[in-house]
């Protein structure tokens, strides 16, 4: 599975849009583009995956870009509890044996 | 509710003992995995199993059992052997097909005193 790359940490200010970015540019044409995000103590959370076209959910929104090397979280309305870390990660169509490479993701910081 | 199950959410050992950590889900989901966390670090592959009978190790194996006797548990002993083993241990479970979205459950912190 390809190495994501995100930033180490980013503050939103609560009620406003989180853009959570992560650099995949080595992703192949079978990947999939994951989110999670963990919570201290916790374990984590899956919150939206993609493909190559934009997906939304109840939680978030996932923004790819054309040529997939890239991506963007959205959490449109950032709450205190969005507090967490989150991992940008890629697994492979129909073939994960599970050896997600999480990295150290990014520790978001909502503020009131 | 459906979900993945873990027990003993803390757990203390002593040196030199054997411990196991439990793991039950009723999503009916094939594959099934063991992860250590450490911290501020990512998750580090133990054991994952895709079929009852059946596992295979992952990264960091040395140390740990399982066995998957059932499609629904899948225990983790950690032994003796591993020579650091307080850390946060997660299982998750996925489908074997397109997307393959793995679930966790809600961890077990082992510390050895």
């Amino acid at each position: 599975d390809a190495k994501t790359t995100q930033p180490p940490s980013m503050d939103c200010a609560e009620g406003r849009a989180a853009n959570l970015p992560c650099n995949h540019s080595t992703i192949s044409g079978n990947e999939y583009v994951y989110w999670y995000r963990q919570i201290h103590s916790q374990g984590p959370q899956y919150i939206i995956h993609g493909l190559k076209n934009n997906e939304t959910n109840e939680m978030a929104s996932l923004i790819i870009t054309e040529d997939r090397k890239s991506s963007t979280l959205i959490l449109p309305h950032a709450t205190l509890r969005d507090t967490a870390v989150y991992y940008c990660i890629v697994i492979s169509y129909g073939g994960s044996q599970g050896n997600l490479i999480f990295g150290k993701g990014t520790k978001l910081s909502v503020k009131p | 509710d459906g979900g993945i199950t873990q027990s003993p959410k803390y757990l203390f050992r002593k040196e030199g003992q054997n411990v196991t950590l439990s793991c039950e889900q009723n999503l009916n989901h094939d594959a099934m995995y063991w992860y250590r966390q450490d911290p501020g670090q990512g998750l580090r592959l133990i054991y994952y199993s895709q079929i009852v009978n059946d596992f295979q190790k992952g990264d960091i194996a040395e140390g740990y059992s399982v066995s998957r006797e059932k499609k629904e548990s899948f225990p983790l002993t950690v032994t003796s052997a591993q020579k650091n083993p307080t850390a946060f241990y997660l299982c998750a479970s996925s489908t074997q097909g397109s997307g393959n979205t793995i679930y966790f459950g809600e961890g077990s912190w082992l510390t050895v005193v």
